[in-house]
């Protein structure tokens, strides 16, 4: 099956800092991405969609200056949380779909961020 | 935009004893419907999915259930077993808007499989 890698798993950063997420599809091309938050016990809540070579649609409530992403190939997209602070805190996952199968989304393993 | 609701929130069972997780959705647009299974701090994956074309698909001990009309599907988990336990969650993809394959969660079901 497809794979999509995500990096870091685990990330610890003091507020005030940006952070980076990647989010990679190992072996098919992702037409479209996706970023969830995710909080402890809770469902998934999608973020923001990417597009490869557009700008992010995000969902209503989502800062668009303080979650940046970028989906600039066909491979990658990046998540950035600018200037981090404690409530940013949380899992963030990604997902990825490509043209061929557009409903199907695999996802990635998560990243937990804790900002002190 | 779509909304799933998902029950039960919680679900404990025996092992051996059989599970269903329930959810509907209100758009009616919506023609493609995944369960993810999501164990503690790892990535939900992909159980079994039901298109709005089928009534019912089963993959050996889990099955999925549509009925359209009434905008609701169904998870069955035959002879449970302890490592079935985890966060379930259904989904519901949104075809119409501006966000093609936009997926719509429900809560979460969290199963309890006891040996």
């Amino acid at each position: 099956g497809a794979v999509v890698s995500q990096h870091p798993s685990r990330v610890i950063c003091k507020s005030g800092t940006s952070v980076k997420i990647e989010c990679r599809s190992l072996d098919f091309q992702a037409t479209t991405m996706f970023w969830y938050r995710q909080f402890p016990k809770k469902s998934l809540m999608l973020m923001a969609t990417s597009n490869e070579g557009s700008k992010a649609t995000y969902e209503q409530g989502v800062e668009k200056d303080k979650f940046l992403i970028n989906h600039a190939s066909l491979t990658l997209s990046t998540l950035t949380v600018t200037s981090a602070h404690p409530e940013d805190s949380s899992f963030y996952i990604c997902s990825a779909a490509s043209s061929e199968q557009w409903d199907i989304q695999y996802f990635g393993a998560g990243t937990r961020l804790s900002v002190l | 935009g779509e909304n799933v609701e998902q029950h039960p929130s919680t679900l404990s069972v025996q092992e051996g004893d059989s599970a269903v997780i329930k959810c509907t959705y209100s758009d009616s647009a919506s023609n493609y419907f995944p369960w993810y299974k999501q164990e503690l701090g790892k990535r939900p994956q992909l159980i079994i999915d039901i298109r709005s074309n089928v009534g019912e698909k089963k993959d050996q001990r889990i099955a999925v259930t549509l009925n359209k009309t009434a905008k609701h599907f169904s998870l069955h988990i035959t002879e449970t077993q302890p490592e079935d336990s985890a966060v379930y969650f259904c989904a519901a993809i949104w075809a119409g808007g501006t966000s093609y394959g936009k997926l719509t969660f429900g809560q979460g079901t969290i199963l309890t499989v006891h040996p």
